[in-house]
């Protein structure tokens, strides 16, 4: 069974990148078998999709964050990664990575978690 | 504003049975994309409760049940326990949107 570990900085600057890595044990990421994931949750609320990367390397973005978004892989650590720029307090909120096997349209992998204040 | 829309919260007695219910539209449950279900306690990551529907993850009791309807879908916990305590999300996805979509959560309290 694979495992998703976020990491990163916990505090980014106002108008500065946000950027987090997800190491995945327990498989690699190239096996063709997962689509890569992150999904946020702002403080006190519910879940967002953000964007996912594919076994090909292609990623995908919610509309609503795809001028800020970039997402990718380093086959070599086993890890994907997610940098939000133009950063804002709205951005403020738990990140997680999270796994879908492809084909499916649920998640049923998910990373603990990391808080991403952003403030100055 | 969330496109799947579930109520805030509910409660019960232990034993008891509540149901969570999950109300979309066209482009998305009703548009036969699955419903799932997820189950988040204090302080940690979302957990696979429910897929597809009707599906239950390995180690899921068969105290949740999920099913679905329309253009909704209901998250159905019988025998209610403590330790059900915890927020449930609906998930599905939007073809509109291009989105994954998340309902916006129920806070389950066990009386």
């Amino acid at each position: 069974q694979k495992q998703l570990q976020e990491s990163g900085p916990g505090l980014v600057r106002p108008s500065e990148t946000l950027s987090l890595t997800c190491t995945v044990s327990g498989g690699s990421i190239t096996s063709g078998d997962y689509n890569w994931s992150w999904i946020r949750q702002h403080p006190g609320k519910g879940l967002e999709w953000i964007g996912h990367i594919d076994h090909s390397g292609g990623s995908y973005h919610n509309p609503s964050l795809r001028s800020r978004v970039t997402m990718s892989e380093d086959t070599s650590k086993n890890q994907f990664s997610l940098n939000l720029n133009s950063v804002t307090a709205a951005d403020t909120a738990v990140y997680y990575c999270a796994g879908r096997k492809y084909g499916d349209w649920h998640f049923d992998l998910w990373g603990r978690g990391t808080l991403v204040t952003v403030s100055s | 504003q969330s496109v799947l829309t579930q109520p805030p919260s509910v409660s019960g007695a232990p034993g008891q049975k509540v149901t969570i219910s999950c109300t979309g539209s066209g482009p998305n449950i009703g548009a036969g994309y699955g419903v799932h279900w997820y189950q988040q306690l204090p302080g940690r990551a979302p957990k696979l409760l429910i897929y597809g529907n009707t599906k239950r993850p390995s180690g899921v009791p068969d105290r949740f049940s999920g099913s679905k309807s329309g253009t909704s879908a209901s998250l159905a916990i019988t025998g209610l326990q403590a330790e059900d305590e915890a927020d449930y999300y609906c998930q599905s996805y939007d073809s509109n949107l291009s989105v994954w979509v998340f309902g916006g959560g129920t806070k389950l309290t066990v009386l």
